[in-house]
């Protein structure tokens, strides 16, 4: 069975620029969580999606944005890309919106230069 | 806020030696706690996790203990391998509006040496 995908495995950008990052689901998992995980740190989360409906948000700013599509999958999109945001990003899916055990996929390395 | 706190930051231990990661957190709401562990180049994988019902699990050689009066959970490793040799991060689960939320801890790199 497939597990969390995400695409690309690696990006680079230059400040200013805009950036899309791509999830796929285990197959039958309704929820998609982003979280962002900078070098030697834990991840943090950042939204979680449900149903195609944003159901959480972290402490990120408006810069960041995500959309959940009728098939589950998700994008994450960030504006105006900072050196700040060079970082793992990580795509988590659930069965459910809670009491769920959230599996990962290997994560979008995002550099910013 | 949210605080998770997990101790100790870095553990080398001898193979076959037994390893304990240590992880307080501060939302005594919380009611679920899994452990991940992270290889390099890999997202983390859920090895052990514990809901608030139960103060201890155990799956082979990995077991999870529960103390939620004193709000800290302990993963513990036995006869660890090389192959164990990862960064793992306690995640505390937090339930805000219905959905659920993990927030991890800032990961224990631990080293088995041969």
């Amino acid at each position: 069975d497939a597990g969390v995908t995400q695409s690309p495995t690696h990006l680079i950008k230059t400040r200013g620029q805009q950036v899309t990052l791509r999830c796929s689901p285990i197959s039958g998992h309704k929820s998609v969580s982003w979280y962002q995980q900078v070098l030697g740190q834990g991840p943090q989360f950042i939204f979680q999606y449900y149903e195609k409906e944003e159901r959480g948000r972290g402490n990120f700013p408006d810069r960041f944005s995500a959309r959940q599509f009728p098939n589950y999958s998700s994008e994450l999109n960030v504006n105006a890309l900072l050196l700040g945001d060079s970082a793992l990003y990580l795509c988590a899916s659930s069965f459910g919106l809670a009491k769920n055990i959230q599996y990962f996929g290997a994560g979008t390395r995002l550099s910013v230069l | 806020g949210e605080n998770v706190e997990q101790h100790p930051s870095t553990l080398s231990v001898q193979e076959g030696d037994s390893a304990v990661i240590k992880c307080t957190y501060s939302d005594s709401a919380s009611n679920y706690f899994p452990w991940y562990k992270q290889e390099l180049g890999k997202g983390p994988q859920l090895i052990i996790d514990i809901r608030s019902n139960v103060g201890e699990k155990k799956d082979q050689r990995i077991a999870v203990t529960l103390n939620k009066t004193a709000k800290h959970f302990s993963l513990h490793i036995t006869e660890t391998q090389p192959e164990d040799s990862a960064v793992y991060f306690c995640a505390p689960a937090w339930t805000q509006g219905g959905s659920e939320k993990l927030v991890f801890g800032k990961g224990t790199k631990l080293t088995v040496n041969p």
